[in-house]
């Protein structure tokens, strides 16, 4: 699986856009970016995926670049409640291990009031 | 919103001892997993299980360790003669399949102690 780059760290105001990038320079052309997020040592919650184009649910948006070597999440109001780890996984489209997921360290997302 | 479940949330249990922890993943899923995260290190994966076979298994995931689906609900991780290494939390996840736009979703996890 490819590898992915993330900042240890970032900080965000309350009701302001959370962007959080991540680079995946080595991503091939059938692995999707999947984002999750972690909680205070709750499961890790799954957010959004993508494969090229951008994505949007009620949680974030996802924009991927042209190129697939990077991509953003965005969460477009933060509250306090998305303080929180952020992991950026590249995932395999197929072959044998396709099914595992494979954690960096991510990002450590605070909120500030 | 369908959601995965663990029980127990905090298991202890004495070095040598076996033991059981628990998962009902999301009820129409077919695959499923377990990771483990050793406080203030990574989520690691350990296992995915699917049609009562495992289908994939991490260098972490040797003879101590067992899966099984006992029943169309439950899914199971057995840690035999448990180290002190084992202590971690335990996460269950499932997804519709192992294709890789299907997203897996995770349990709140079991800590497990072991003294």
């Amino acid at each position: 699986d490819a590898k992915t780059t993330q900042p240890p760290s970032m900080d965000c105001a309350e009701g302001r856009a959370a962007n959080l990038p991540c680079n995946h320079s080595t991503i091939s052309g059938n692995e999707y970016v999947y984002w999750y997020r972690q909680i205070h040592s709750q499961g890790p919650q799954y957010i959004i995926h993508g494969l090229k184009n951008n994505e949007t649910n009620e949680m974030a948006s996802l924009i991927i670049t042209e190129d697939r070597k990077s991509s953003t999440l965005i969460l477009p109001h933060a509250t306090l409640r998305d303080t929180a780890v952020y992991y950026c996984i590249v995932r395999r489209g197929g072959g044998t291990s396709y099914g595992k997921l494979t954690f960096g360290q991510g990002t450590i997302l605070t909120v500030h009031p | 919103e369908p959601e995965v479940t663990q029980t127990p949330s905090h298991q202890v249990t004495q070095m040598g001892q076996e033991v059981i922890l628990r998962c009902v993943p999301i009820s129409n899923h077919l695959y499923f997993y377990w990771y483990r995260q050793i406080l203030g290190q990574k989520v690691e994966f350990l296992v995915s299980f699917y049609n009562n076979e495992i289908s994939e298994k991490s260098e972490i995931f040797d003879d101590q360790f067992s899966v099984e689906r006992p029943d169309g609900s439950n899914f199971t991780l057995k840690i035999r003669s448990t180290k002190l290494e084992d202590s971690a939390m335990y996460f269950c996840a499932s997804s519709l399949s192992l294709m890789s736009n299907q997203p897996q979703h995770f349990g709140d996890g079991t800590r497990l102690s072991i003294l």
